[in-house]
């Protein structure tokens, strides 16, 4: 069936390091969406990508949409302990708009 | 303006009892979503609706899992009889989605409700 895998499952960084998120889809998707899940919480939107090749920028948030528009990334620059979370991506298929999310990457920062 | 609301939060019920989720979406959001999360696993859409219609129920278990939005607000899902592996966190969502049902946009999510089957 139609997948959005997501990798990596975790990440340890230190305070500051980089972070960054993959999602790739089976198929081709119409646009796809992230989000940020904090422990115990419930995912918040964070933004959505809809042109084949798309960049976004939210502050340190880097959004990245494929040119086949099968994959996109998120990367945060200089991570914080703010940002502990869980990311998740949810692509929407271009055959027949089914809404799938991925298994997320949780981000730990190491002390 | 209120958020997404959800009850109960909580639930722990025996195995073979039926549940009841009940959710409330932001005013005026004519899309609602279930989805299912599992610990550590991302979000499983159990089923969209655009207004009072179901427009995505595909990945819904339909022999014990029904839900309704009949006038296109308030939302409940219902789980008869619980099993074992139905222990998960039942979140609901809604949206503003002008387009048709191939339209996606931010989806707001309630707190959820954490359902414990013994």
């Amino acid at each position: 069936g139609q997948q959005v895998m997501q990798i990596p499952q975790y990440q340890h960084v230190q305070e500051g390091e980089d972070f960054t998120t993959y999602c790739n889809s089976s198929t081709t998707l119409s646009n796809i969406q992230w989000y940020k899940q904090r422990p115990g919480g419930h995912p918040v939107f964070l933004i959505q990508l809809v042109k084949s090749g798309e960049v976004k920028k939210q502050k340190r948030l880097t959004f990245q949409f494929g040119e086949a528009k099968k994959n996109s990334s998120l990367h945060i620059t200089a991570t914080q302990t703010t940002d502990v979370g869980t990311y998740f991506c949810a692509g929407i298929m271009d055959s027949n708009y089914q809404l799938i999310w991925g298994a997320g990457t949780k981000l730990i920062i190491k002390p | 303006e209120a958020g997404v609301v959800q009850s109960p939060r909580y639930k722990i019920i025996e195995k073979k009892q039926p549940v009841a989720f009940w959710c409330n979406p932001i005013s005026g959001h004519n899309t609602l979503y279930w989805y299912r999360q599992n610990l550590g696993q991302g979000p499983e859409l159990l089923i969209r609706y655009e207004n009072e219609e179901a427009v995505d129920d595909s990945q819904l278990p339909k022999d014990r899992f029904s839900a309704e939005r009949l006038k296109g607000v308030d939302s409940t899902l219902k789980i008869q009889p619980a099993e074992l592996g139905d222990s998960a966190v039942y979140l609901c969502a809604s949206s503003l989605d002008l387009g048709d049902s191939s339209s996606y946009n931010e989806q707001f999510f309630g707190p959820g409700t954490r359902l414990t089957v013994l």
